[in-house]
């Protein structure tokens, strides 16, 4: 167990819906970041919170959205889904802003 | 941005063969990872190794920033040794915090 929690751990739902996905950090950890594993694009990252603000964005869709909350955890707020988004979502927490992350166990999303 | 990129894409190998797997990457890092990804999905750290060598029981990985490359050596693999792995790297530059950039990863499977 790393400490990160990810729920739910699996999410089937159909195209057009919108889904919220929970990530709890590693108690002490101020740092959450999200990552996408998909097929076709591999593992990106998606965006990094540090203590309630956004501290760094990549190629996040504007479908996606995402926010990091006083009791430090985060959630993954995906609208409009498409098949293109059935994906392994990662959570990942570390102490600063700039330290490496340890990774939570991450939901599988499947879109039909 | 930085590229990653791992080397070989697949290995197969007999248990109880030595293996090494490669890691380039095109600009300085402030810090490079090697992750297991198992067959449930799960993303495991192996090292956190910005330079230098590392040991851990039959794992072993060596880092040569100023040549941009990385190494993870596997020694007398075994079966549970198969998945995925990955490459990760936290680009030098100021804006990057602690967003990690993933190789493609090396697949290896291990027969018995």
């Amino acid at each position: 167990d790393s400490g990160v929690t990810q729920t739910p751990k699996h999410l089937i739902t159909a195209t057009g819906q919108r889904v919220t996905l929970r990530c709890s950090p590693r108690s002490g950890d101020l740092s959450v970041y999200w990552y996408q594993q998909s097929l076709d694009q591999g593992l990106q990252f998606l965006i990094q919170y540090y203590n309630g603000e956004e501290r760094a964005k990549g190629n996040i869709l504007e479908r996606f959205s995402a926010q990091q909350f006083p009791d430090l955890h985060s959630e993954l707020n995906l609208s409009s889904l498409e098949l293109g988004d059935s994906a392994l979502y990662f959570c990942a927490s570390s102490v600063n802003p700039r330290g490496a992350g340890t990774f939570g166990s991450g939901t599988r999303l499947t879109v039909v | 941005g930085i590229q990653v990129e791992q080397s070989p894409p697949d290995l197969i190998l007999q248990e109880g063969a030595n293996s090494t797997l490669r890691c380039n990457f095109s600009d300085s890092v402030n810090n490079l990872q090697w992750f297991h990804q198992n067959p449930w999905g799960q993303l495991i750290n192996l090292f956190y190794i910005p330079s230098g060598t590392k040991q851990n029981g039959r794992l072993s990985a060596t880092t040569v920033a100023t040549e941009r490359y990385s190494l993870l050596y596997i020694s007398s693999s075994q079966t549970t040794d198969s998945g995925v792995y990955f490459c990760a790297v936290v680009d030098a530059g100021g804006t990057s915090y602690g967003k990690l950039t993933f190789g493609q990863g090396t697949i290896l499977t291990v027969h018995p």
